[in-house]
C-alpha cells in the first residue's frame, strides 16, 4: 500500500491554529474510521494524540482535534504552543490487518 | 506503566540478517486486546509499518517485507523479536517496537527506537 500524503511542513505563531491534512484512498482513510495521529519529538517515543479520527486519549490537551472528510483526515492544533513543535504522523487501518502511515509533517512554531 | 525497549546491533553488514528484540515491562504480551508491532523510520523519511504479532504467534506483515521478515514471540512471553534478512543500505533506519490496540486500530505505546545502520 502507498503511504498517506501529508504536507511536509506547517507553521504558525503561538496562539494560532495549524491544520495538517492526511490524504489516502477509499481503501484506507476513506474506508475506515480508524485514523490516528502521533506527535514525535526526535529522540523520544512517538505519542498518540488522536485515535478513531476524533478521539483524544486521556491527558492530551483539547487543543488537539481530528476530523475526516472522504479520503482526507485532518489534525488541527489550536492555540499553538512552543512545545507543539514536533513531527506529526497520521496512520490508518487499511484492511486485512494492514496499516499505513503518512510521510509526516514538521510543525514549526514561529 | 508499560515500557517497551528495543535492543540489538547498531551496525549490520549488507546481505546479513538483522535481529532486534523488544522487551516488554508493565504488561503481558498475552493480552488478546493487543498486537505487538515493529515500525521503522529511515533517515529523513516517514514511518513505515513492518508487521504485527499476536501473542498466539499469528503474524501480519507489510507486503513490502513479506519475503524477508519474521516477527515472533519469545517463549518467556516478555519479549518479541524482528528478523529482517538480506539487509541493504535502504534498510538503515530507526526501528521502533510498539503496542497496537486491536479493533480500535491505534498504537498506544512506543519504544524510543534503536538506530540500525547497514554498512560494510
Amino acid at each position: 500500500q502507498s503511504a498517506l500524503t501529508q504536507p511536509p511542513s506547517a507553521s504558525g505563531s503561538p496562539g494560532q491554529s495549524v491544520t495538517i491534512s492526511c490524504t489516502g484512498t477509499s481503501s484506507d482513510v476513506g474506508g475506515y474510521d480508524f485514523v490516528s495521529w502521533y506527535q514525535h519529538h526526535p529522540g523520544k517515543a512517538p505519542k498518540l494524540i488522536i485515535y478513531e479520527v476524533i478521539k483524544r486519549p486521556s491527558g492530551v490537551p483539547d487543543r488537539f482535534s481530528g476530523s475526516k472528510s472522504g479520503n482526507t483526515a485532518s489534525l488541527t492544533v489550536s492555540g499553538l504552543q512552543f512545545e507543539d513543535e514536533a513531527d506529526y504522523y497520521c496512520m490508518s487501518y487499511a484492511g486485512n490487518n494492514d496499516l499505513v502511515f503518512g510521510g509526516g509533517t514538521k510543525v514549526t512554531v514561529l | 506503566q508499560l515500557q517497551l525497549q528495543e535492543s540489538g546491533p547498531g551496525l549490520v553488514k549488507p546481505s546479513e540478517t538483522l535481529s532486534l528484540t523488544c522487551t516488554i515491562s508493565g504488561d503481558s504480551i498475552t493480552s488478546s486486546l493487543y498486537f505487538w508491532v515493529w515500525i521503522r523510520q529511515p533517515p529523513g523519511k516517514g514511518l513505515e509499518w513492518i508487521g504485527n504479532l499476536f501473542y498466539s504467534g499469528n503474524t501480519y506483515y507489510n507486503s513490502s517485507f513479506t519475503s524477508r521478515v519474521t516477527i515472533s514471540v519469545d517463549p518467556s512471553k516478555t519479549q518479541f523479536s524482528l528478523k529482517l534478512s538480506s539487509m541493504t543500505a535502504a534498510d538503515t533506519a530507526l526501528y521502533f517496537c510498539a503496542r497496537y490496540r486491536r479493533l480500535a486500530d491505534y498504537i498506544d505505546h512506543w519504544g524510543q527506537g534503536t538506530l540500525v545502520t547497514v554498512s560494510s
